[in-house]
């Protein structure tokens, strides 16, 4: 069975410009998070979807953040405008209900700079 | 409300000696705690999980760890350190199962390093 799949896996881009990264979770999975990883943080919780629907997206930081879930097998998260400290790793997990002991399973990120 | 702290942020061993990264969890529900391993710009993948069954869990690569809830521990072992397991490692509780929300909280993370 196919992992996470995260989409780009790098990304340089200009401050302002508008950035978007992609996830397919692992089919069956029916929650899907987004995390950020960096030096000064560690890795944060940014938002999870339970069915497709946002659940808690008490950690975005900023308006400028957006997260959709538009069906079962997709998922973006959205930056604009981007700005330099918003480089980070971009994780997506996903795990399934009544299986794998509440495992969650992660893509390999997205490794974004924003010069 | 929940919470993990890895109680070192680095750890150096030498090849063939013990390894023991330490993690201490708070939650307010039975939780269920798991360790991540993170090599150099990769991923996370799990390494073993503990979900209120046996205490002692065997993950892979030689690690395990035990779950205490009276000192609320959940320090992750292994009786052999090989160059290999130079990584970052994550302690995280999530008490989803419980409380019925699915906050996976991730510890600060602890960098192992295995000398020759």
């Amino acid at each position: 069975d196919a992992g996470v799949i995260q989409s780009p896996r790098h990304e340089v881009t200009e401050m302002g410009q508008e950035v978007t990264l992609r996830c397919k979770p692992i089919s069956g999975h029916d929650y899907l998070f987004w995390y950020r990883q960096t030096m000064m943080r560690g890795l944060e919780l940014l938002i999870y979807f339970n069915n497709n629907v946002p659940i808690d997206d008490s950690g975005m930081p900023e308006d400028r953040f957006s997260a959709k879930m538009p069906n079962a097998s997709f998922s973006t998260l959205k930056i604009q405008p981007s700005e330099p400290r918003d480089s980070a790793v971009y994780f997506c997990a996903s795990r399934r209900t009544g299986t794998g002991g509440n495992t969650i399973y992660f893509g390999e990120g997205s490794w974004l700079t924003v010069v | 409300a929940q919470s993990v702290t890895q109680l070192d942020s680095h750890v150096s061993v030498s090849e063939g000696t013990p390894v023991l990264l330490r993690c201490n969890y708070s939650s307010s529900y039975s939780p269920s705690l798991f360790w991540y391993v993170q090599h150099p710009n990769k991923g996370l993948q799990l390494l073993l999980k503990y979900t209120s069954a046996a205490t002692l869990v065997k993950g892979i690569n030689g690690f395990e760890a035990e779950f205490k809830k009276s000192e609320t521990s959940f320090h992750l072992t292994k009786p052999s350190a090989h160059m290999s397991d130079a990584a970052e490692y994550f302690c995280v509780v999530s008490d989803g199962a419980s409380s019925g929300t699915y906050k996976y909280i991730f510890g600060t993370g602890t960098r192992l390093k295995v000398l020759a």
